[in-house]
């Protein structure tokens, strides 16, 4: 089975709208982590947001939301007001342990923002 | 120089050839990473290296030869590969393996194998 579930393959969204990109995980562990990361077609994988097993609270950094939901193990990522710059890949990954040997990303989704 | 390098950033290379990627960290991390991108498939963790020791490797095929010799510099060596071989590797460090470290990656070494 798949550690991540990223079930678009591309999205458009209308600058200034929002947009949700999903990201299902499979683990049976207790801690484990989940971040979000861009990849403009410049090719650089940035880190955009983090989310622990144990946080109640729903990450937030800047414009990117992580909504998670622990019991539907989902970990969705809502951008508030779109940019064109928004326009790339969006990886949704999974950490798992402590060794760093488990880390798992899922397939992408292309974003693309429309003027 | 700020962040993650990789050197080349394109290589081409015959199957019999040998060759190296390069990366190398400034960032004080204590982790660095190797991934395989490939096109509609998720990235492939190959190698990580914590605190310059290898941890796992991901069932990656011997004529991948990774090499840490300091927390700041890792090393992919490459010999006989296969055309399916090509994709972007790319690299990654961050401060520890655990927890909520992010991973900074590098801009990626496109490899074809020809």
């Amino acid at each position: 089975a798949q550690k991540i579930t990223q079930t678009q393959p591309g999205m458009f969204v209308q600058e200034k709208e929002a947009v949700t990109l999903d990201c299902t995980y499979d683990t049976s562990d207790q801690s484990y982590g989940l971040f979000w990361y861009k990849q403009p077609s410049s090719g650089e994988m940035i880190f955009l947001i983090y989310q622990g097993s144990y946080d109640e609270q729903n990450a937030t950094e800047g414009r990117y939301s992580l909504n998670f939901q622990k019991a539907r193990k989902s970990a969705n990522l809502v951008i508030s007001a779109s940019q064109l710059g928004d326009s790339a890949m969006y990886f949704c990954a999974m950490r798992e342990g402590d060794t760093g040997n488990q880390f798992y990303f899922g397939t992408g989704t292309s974003l693309t923002v429309i003027p | 120089e700020t962040g993650v390098t990789q050197t080349p950033r394109h290589l081409v290379m015959g199957m019999t050839n040998k060759k190296s990627l390069k990366c190398e960290q400034h960032l004080g991390h204590n982790a660095m990473y190797w991934y395989k991108q490939s096109a509609k498939k998720p990235l492939e963790l190959m190698f990580v290296y914590n605190f310059k020791e290898q941890t796992e490797n991901n069932s990656v095929p011997s004529r991948f030869s990774p090499e840490c010799p300091n927390s700041s510099h890792l090393f992919l060596h490459l010999h006989t590969l296969q055309p399916e071989d090509s994709a972007l590797y790319l690299c990654a460090s961050s401060q520890a393996v655990w927890g909520a470290y992010e991973q900074y990656f590098g801009p990626g070494t496109r490899l074809t194998v020809t």
